[in-house]
């Protein structure tokens, strides 16, 4: 029963913006979207969450849209280190903070 | 963000013998600990949750025998599989959270387990 749906992979130019898409349909009120990111042979790095605004850090900006959907990951400009798998995980408020992860979208970021 | 570090980072063990993984939040006290598995190329399987001084919650199909979990401080919990065998082979990975309902959490490097 997948929360979440994300394309398994994708393409970004380094230097350009990488777009990562996850479609969330089946979201309830006081869930949160969290992204995370796992580099190969290490362990996931927590990148950003939001509940339905907009957010921003040092890494990364996420985007929910106004239904809470779908959101989308942007990392303003792709470095070749930005290469992982990224997961886009739906997790309830009280949930005891188990992440539930699904395939993740692999992103290739080439020179 | 907060480290958890966990140890060791890769270990190869004989067919029958135990290996023991620890798993420590550096900068916090971890209410809660997860462990998961994950197999090349495939996502990460929650394993079991430990909370600090009670026995672990594990997930359906994982045998508590055969994987032990410890959580016996607000730092550290520790993973050993008993009686190791090739199709244990895997990543291991911990993650760790602190108080509150919305800390995001942090995992711990990984371990590379080899049984040969």
């Amino acid at each position: 029963d997948a929360k979440t749906t994300q394309p398994p992979s994708m393409d970004c130019a380094e230097g350009r913006a990488a777009n990562l898409p996850c479609n969330h349909s089946t979201i309830s009120g006081n869930e949160y979207v969290y992204w995370y990111r796992q580099i190969h042979s290490q362990g996931p790095q927590y990148i950003i969450h939001g509940l339905k605004n907009n957010e921003t850090n040092e890494m990364a900006s996420l985007i929910i849209t106004e239904d809470r959907k779908s959101s989308t990951l942007i990392l303003p400009h792709a470095t070749l280190r930005d290469t992982a798998v990224y997961y886009c995980i739906v997790r309830p408020a009280n949930a005891g903070n188990m992440l539930t992860f699904g395939g993740g979208t692999r992103l290739m970021v080439k020179p | 963000g907060a480290v958890v570090s966990q140890h060791p980072s890769r270990v190869i063990c004989k067919s029958g013998t135990s290996v023991k993984i620890e798993c420590r939040s550096l900068d916090f006290q971890a209410t809660t600990m997860f462990w998961y598995r994950q197999f090349p190329k495939k996502s990460l399987m929650l394993m079991a949750t430990s909370n600090e001084g009670s026995k672990a919650t594990y997930e359906q199909g994982v045998e508590k025998d055969k994987f032990l979990i410890n959580h016996a401080s607000l730092t550290l919990s520790t993973l050993t599989v008993t009686s190791a065998h090739p199709e244990d082979s895997s990543f291991y990975i911990c993650s760790a959270r602190g108080f509150g309902d919305h800390t995001e959490a942090f995992f711990g490097q990984g371990t590379r387990l080899t049984v040969v």
